[in-house]
């Protein structure tokens, strides 16, 4: 199965900082049809996974630009520019290139 | 808009089995797989498997197989998870998920306890 290391584990940041998320993938997400399946998400406390950039790089629906992805192969970033305090909670990315389905390990955005 | 309504909470006991219910509005059920997911108490989130609705199809992580079986009613636009013979190791929130991993459930907690 394709290992997803996400980095940092916890992320300490002032309202209106800027956080910064890396993925690591174990092999390239380049499907074979060209396309790159590595997704960004945030689970609040208490919530279900919501979609935040899906692709690398596009913004799902209703997504502030504040968020934004970034990266190809086996490497992948998020940054999160200008941090509200809804912005804290637990981010996760995930792969579906390649069977199963994965998910990085998480990385929690706290408040400095 | 779209919307995974799942069921309630379930405390069961071991080797019991439980089913679970993700009712599905706002888009052409048939139209994308339903996968489910498990998360372990403040842990990450795991792939469990997939169906189509459409035709039934089922892909599986290969760690669930023989724990999960995925079915769907398209009458009622409804997909349902049974975990088999449970133990401590399935206690979790479990999730529903379609679109392509865009539209989630709000999770069924699974307790299981004697």
């Amino acid at each position: 199965d394709v290992v997803l290391t996400q980095t940092p584990v916890s992320l300490l940041i002032s309202l209106g900082g800027q956080a910064s998320i890396s993925c690591r993938s174990s092999q390239s997400l380049v499907h074979s049809n060209g396309n790159t399946y590595l997704h960004w998400y945030l689970q609040k406390p208490g919530q279900s996974p919501q979609l935040l950039i899906y692709q690398v790089s596009n913004r799902f629906s209703g997504i502030p630009d504040r968020f934004s992805g970034s990266g190809s192969g086996t490497d992948f970033t998020l940054k999160i520019s200008r941090v509200e305090p809804e912005d804290l909670g637990v981010y996760y990315c995930l792969q579906r290139t390649h069977n199963p389905p994965t998910f990085g390990g998480g990385t929690k955005l706290e408040l400095k | 808009q779209v919307k995974l309504l799942q069921s309630g909470a379930a405390l069961v006991k071991p080797g019991a089995s439980v089913k679970m219910s993700c009712k599905a509005s706002g888009y052409t059920f048939t139209d994308y797989w339903v996968s489910w997911v498990k998360q372990s108490h403040g842990k990450s989130l795991e792939w469990i498997g997939e169906i189509y609705p459409n035709s039934g199809a089922t892909n599986f992580n290969e760690k669930f197989k023989g724990k999960a079986t995925l079915t769907v009613d398209k009458s009622t636009s409804t997909a349902y998870m049974e975990l088999s013979r449970l133990t401590s190791e399935d206690s979790a929130i479990y999730y529903c998920t379609s679109g392509w991993f865009a539209y989630w459930g709000q999770g069924t907690l699974v307790t299981v306890s004697s």
